[in-house]
Order: structure tokens, then sequence, then C-alpha cells
């Protein structure tokens, strides 16, 4: 059991270009969740996905994001056209499928726009 | 929509003390889960102690239990002989019963002074 990782760990961009974060869940879990995390405040939940099916989006999620798990295995998060808003730590956590499993953290990337 | 409350955005303890954390609740379900997580700075969160809203009995885990009031909709965490490394961001988070996502409180700043 390697953990949940996540790639890259900091990531600095200029408001209006394009980024992309890289989830690898632990390999047995099935389920994979997306957050986000502002200083000073909880994680709020992005988005998940049992196997390759993106199956809930938030409303935090708007146009210029999208989630991709093209195989079941590891997960990218596109922030497109960045604002300085969206400059947070962005989560990954994974689970196995069912209410008894928790839901284990990443790292997490932390996004600076400028 | 479930909201979580977490009133004290910081709480000191002395080393070997005890403290007890606060957390409230607002649902309609009445299958649900309630966790309390551990974000040490820099470290990725990594689960405490969980309580299922079916079971009367306060969950425990060593240091940690929790005093579980569901008429009530509290949750709060009391951490006895605190150590050093219990220093940390501590959020207590609400999951329903289908087992997707977690609903964050905006945390609790925990230090322990020696």
């Amino acid at each position: 059991d390697t953990g949940v990782s996540q790639d890259p760990r900091h990531k600095i961009t200029k408001r209006g270009q394009n980024v992309t974060f890289r989830c690898d869940p632990i390999s047995e879990h099935n389920r994979l969740y997306w957050y986000r995390q502002t200083l000073g405040q909880g994680p709020e939940f992005l988005t998940y996905f049992q196997n390759e099916a993106q199956l809930e989006k938030s409303r935090l999620l708007s146009d210029r994001f999208s989630a991709e798990r093209p195989k079941g295995s590891f997960s990218t998060l596109e922030i497109q056209r960045t604002e300085q808003g969206d400059s947070a730590m962005y989560l990954c956590a994974s689970s196995r499928g069912g209410v008894l499993y928790e839901q284990y953290f990443g790292p997490g990337t932390r996004l600076t726009v400028t | 929509a479930q909201t979580v409350t977490q009133s004290q955005p910081e709480m000191s303890v002395q080393e070997a003390e005890t403290v007890t954390l606060s957390c409230t609740y607002d649902t309609s379900e009445s299958d649900y889960y309630l966790f309390w997580y551990k974000q040490p700075p820099s470290r990725q969160m990594i689960l405490v102690i969980r309580q299922e809203a079916y079971k009367q009995q306060n969950a425990t885990e060593n240091r940690f239990s929790v005093n579980f009031q569901k008429a009530a909709k509290s949750f709060s965490l009391k951490i006895s002989d605190s150590q050093l490394g219990d220093a940390a961001m501590y959020f207590c988070a609400y999951r329903d019963g289908y087992g997707n996502k977690l609903v964050f409180g905006a945390g609790t700043i925990l230090r322990v002074k020696s």
C-alpha cells in the first residue's frame, strides 16, 4: 500500500493559463474523489468517480474544470483559463466502494495563480 | 444540504492534559457517518476516528474518543493525555449513508504546549 500520490505538489501559474493535476489512487480502490481546500477552510467536494464513471459533480466545478479517470486508475483534473480565485490546495482521495470504507487522502497539489 | 459547524477556530492544551473539540452538524438523513480527520502542517489528512449514526456507543481509538449526541446533532472529539504530535488542524466531517462525498467543517487548530 503506497498511498495516494499527487503530482505536482506545487504549481504556480499565470492567470489565463491551463493547468492539469494528476492523482494516483491506492491500487485496489475503485472510488476516487477530488476536493478543493482554500486557506483556513475545510476541503470542499468537487467530484468523484467510481471506476471510470464520473458519478457526481459539485456546483463548484465550473465549466473551466474538467476531470477524467480514463481507465479507472489514475485521474486528472484540468483547470482552463485559470483565475486568481482558483488558488487553493487540490486534494485527491480514494476508497473502496461502499459505506464501510474510509477515504484515504493524498498530499495535495497547491495551486497559486498570479 | 448537510452542513458541519466547528465553532472553535483554535484551541490550546498543555501536554498530558485533555482537550475537547466541538462539532455540530445538520442533516435530515437517518443513516450517516461522522468522522474526525487530522491534518498536520504540510502533511496529508488522516482519519482519527469514525462514528456510525446507528450505533449508540461512542467510538474510541486509544487516546481519542467521541461524544456523539444524535438528538442534539453534536459530535465532539476528546483527546486524552495530549502529546506534541497531536498538534494539527482537526476537521469534523459528515458522510451520508450512500458512502459518497465528505462534508467538512472549517476546522479547529489544536496547539499543544510543552
